[in-house]
C-alpha cells in the first residue's frame, strides 16, 4: 500500500534562518507531488506540485522553493524564513495524469518568530 | 482565489443529528471532492463526484452536485462525535491538466 511520510512535524525557527521540509512517497511511482501551505482558519493555498523529477510549477509568488531530486521525494525550502511564512505545510500526491483524490501527509507545523 | 466556497463556516449539532455543509464554486469543474480534516493532522479524501454525476453515497455520507447551481452538498447522517473535524470541498476544472482548489472548510462540532 501508498504512504507518505512528512517531516519534521513540527518546527521553530528564527526569521532569516533557512528551512527544509521533507515529503516521501512509498508504494507508488511517478506520483504528482504537491505542497500546500494552510493559515489559521483558511483552506489550503497550493504552493507548488510537480509532475516529474526536477519539474517543478509554482503557483504562488514567494520566497519558498521547491526541488524534487528523486522520483518519490520532494522537498520545501527557503533561504531565509519570513514572519509570514508560519503555517501549517501539507505535502500530498495523486496518480499521475488523473484529477483525482489527492493523499495528504500529517503536516508540518512550522513557527517563524 | 478560492474556488470552492462552504457554508456553514461553523457547525454545532448533537450526536445522533444530521449535518449539511454546503459548496459552491465558480468555473466549469471535471470533478468536485469533498476531504475531511482533523484538528492538526493532514486531509483524508472522503468522496468524489464527477461532473456528470448528480448524487453519490458512501456509508453515512451522501454528495449531491448541481452543476446548473455550480454548488454541492454533503450530508452527513446520524452524526457522531467522532464526525467532529473540518470538511473542505475541492474543485478539479476541466480544463486540461489542473490541480484541485480548496475552499476555506466547514468546521463541524459534534457533541454527545
Amino acid at each position: 500500500s501508498q504512504t507518505i511520510h512528512q517531516w519534521p512535524a513540527t518546527l521553530v525557527q528564527p526569521v532569516g534562518s533557512p528551512l527544509s521540509l521533507e515529503c516521501t512517497v512509498e508504494g507508488t511511482s511517478n506520483p504528482n507531488l504537491y505542497w500546500y501551505r494552510q493559515a489559521a482558519g483558511r483552506g489550503l493555498q497550493l504552493l507548488f506540485y510537480s509532475v516529474g523529477i526536477g519539474q517543478i510549477s509554482s503557483e504562488v509568488p514567494q520566497n519558498l522553493s521547491a526541488s524534487r531530486p528523486q522520483d518519490r521525494q520532494f522537498i520545501l525550502s527557503s533561504k531565509k524564513l519570513l514572519l509570514s511564512d508560519s503555517g501549517f505545510y501539507l505535502c500530498a500526491w495523486s496518480v499521475q495524469g488523473a484529477s483525482g483524490e489527492l493523499f495528504f501527509g500529517e503536516g508540518s507545523r512550522l513557527t517563524v518568530l | 482565489s478560492q474556488q470552492g466556497e462552504e457554508d456553514p463556516q461553523a457547525l454545532s449539532i448533537q450526536e445522533g443529528e444530521n449535518a449539511t455543509m454546503n459548496c459552491s464554486y465558480k468555473t466549469s469543474i471535471n470533478n468536485l471532492q469533498w476531504y475531511r480534516q482533523n484538528s492538526g493532522r493532514g486531509l483524508v479524501h472522503l468522496i468524489l463526484i464527477r461532473s456528470n454525476e448528480r448524487e453519490k453515497h458512501s456509508g453515512r455520507l451522501r454528495v449531491t452536485l448541481d452543476t446548473s447551481k455550480k454548488s454541492s452538498s454533503l450530508l452527513i447522517t446520524a452524526s457522531r462525535a467522532a464526525d467532529t473535524a473540518s470538511y473542505f470541498c475541492a474543485t478539479a476544472s476541466n480544463s486540461g491538466y489542473s490541480t484541485l482548489t480548496f475552499g476555506k472548510g466547514t468546521m463541524l462540532l459534534v457533541s454527545p
